[in-house]
């Protein structure tokens, strides 16, 4: 069956540096979701991407989704500590109705 | 104010009992979903439906089961036969109409059994 993989599974920040968080699908994907969860929280839709090569901002958050439609990045610029969490890709198969999560990035900020 | 609403927060069974978390939803969205996560680790699918009166397995059905009797409502239980069910239950839903797939959750579950 399908799997995707994130890495890192730990990101140890200082505030105000910049990271990247990746995600690796097994197959290829109609779009990808990313999810960010706060601690003792649910998870929180952030962005869509459906696009070979696609980009798309929010702030400070940089989404990608590679060429091949198997791969995604999230990068964070200046990172402050209101980015504390867990950070989920998940992927959704052309022909499928279900979503695939990634097993996230745990993101902690040093102030 | 729309959302989806689990209960309880907190729910302690003993083992060899069965139990039903409760997932409702006033979004009017046709298809839910329910995961499981464990401890620093990412969502697992048990079961979803996109329709009612219809529901499909999920990567790990077993020892669970859910009914779909109202759009609004799709509950699971925790049956005996699920060998570690201690764990954070998050229920979904998703509008199936529209042009992105992102899923709403509620607030969880955390069920303890000992």
């Amino acid at each position: 069956g399908q799997q995707v993989m994130q890495i890192p599974q730990y990101q140890h920040v200082q505030e105000g540096e910049d990271f990247t968080t990746y995600c690796n699908s097994s197959t290829t994907l109609s779009n990808i979701q990313w999810y960010k969860q706060r601690p003792g929280g649910h998870p929180v839709f952030l962005i869509q991407l459906v696009k070979s090569g696609e980009v798309k901002k929010q702030k400070r958050l940089t989404f990608q989704f590679g060429e091949a439609k198997k791969n995604s990045s999230l990068h964070i610029t200046a990172t402050q500590t209101t980015d504390v969490g867990t950070y989920f890709c998940a992927g959704h198969e052309a022909a499928g109705n279900k979503l695939t999560f990634g097993g996230g990035t745990r993101v902690l900020v040093k102030p | 104010d729309g959302g989806i609403t689990q209960s309880p927060k907190y729910l302690f069974r003993k083992e060899g009992q069965n139990v039903t978390l409760s997932c409702e939803q006033n979004l009017n969205h046709d298809a839910m979903y329910w995961y499981r996560q464990d401890p620093g680790q990412g969502l697992r699918l048990i079961y979803y439906s996109q329709i009612v009166n219809d529901f499909q397995k999920g990567d790990i059905a077993e020892g669970y089961s859910v009914s779909r009797e109202k759009k609004e409502s799709f509950p699971l239980t925790v049956t005996s036969a699920q060998k570690n069910p201690t764990a954070f239950y998050l229920c979904a839903s998703k509008n199936t109409r529209g042009r992105v797939d992102e899923q709403y959750f509620g607030p969880g579950t955390r069920l303890t059994v000992t």
